[in-house]
């Protein structure tokens, strides 16, 4: 079975600066996806970024972008300029490509990231 | 367009009472999921729905139902609720391979 790990329970970070949280992975599988998901405190998950196993370039999205190093089995994501709107719970999450069953997300446990002003 | 709505948004519910959470999407996804998050924690997989009249066990299953008559519903049972079902719940859906799009969640508490 699949899992996945965040070593950082809380993480903070100057506005403006740039932060990093770190996501490992365990998995056998060649084809997979991964996925990082905001939460703020209204609960609601939001889709960050995406990265698809079989792509070597790193996924960004506007301030967000992935460090994706799959032989170590790491997704980190980076977060540039922070802003006071970033501050949230993080999860990483991973997705087999397998097309049948389930195709669930596995999350990691969280990291609550604090922007200070 | 709508997305994923859930029903009610808070609950408050007394041991062995049942309830019925609603969930909704209008994007004519086939597949749809229901997780719990529990304090501090990740979200884990209750059920999941392929397609209507299909439906399968996912990770924590156990305490709960799941029905699946249209695309666009996917209805989650609490039987005898107890106080470990105190979490909060999220409703989602998918295309096959595509990203999942979450509800606003449910936030159930038993006492």
């Amino acid at each position: 079975a699949q899992t996945v790990t965040q070593s950082q329970p809380e993480m903070s970070v100057q506005e403006a600066e740039t932060v990093t949280l770190s996501c490992t992975y365990d998995t056998s599988e060649s084809d997979y996806y991964l996925f990082w998901y905001k939460q703020p405190p209204s609960r609601q998950m939001i889709l960050v970024i995406r990265q698809e196993a079989y792509k070597q370039q790193n996924a960004t999205e506007n301030r967000f972008s992935v460090n994706f190093q799959k032989a170590a089995k790491s997704f980190s994501l980076k977060i540039s300029d922070s802003q006071l709107g970033d501050a949230a719970m993080y999860f990483c999450a991973y997705r087999s490509d397998w097309v049948q069953g389930a195709q669930k997300l596995v999350f990691g446990q969280g990291t609550r990231l604090t922007i200070n002003p | 367009n709508a997305g994923v709505t859930q029903t009610p948004k808070f609950r408050i519910l007394k041991i062995g009472q049942s309830m019925t959470l609603q969930c909704t999407q209008d994007m004519n996804h086939n597949y749809m999921y229901w997780y719990r998050q529990d304090p501090g924690m990740g979200l884990k997989l209750i059920y999941y729905s392929v397609g209507a009249g299909i439906t399968d066990k996912g990770e924590v299953p156990n305490g709960y139902n799941v029905s699946r008559s249209t695309t666009e519903d996917f209805p989650l049972r609490l039987e005898l609720a107890a106080p470990s079902q105190t979490s909060v719940y999220f409703c989602a859906s998918s295309r096959p391979t595509d990203t999942q799009y979450f509800g606003p969640g449910t936030r159930l508490t038993v006492l």
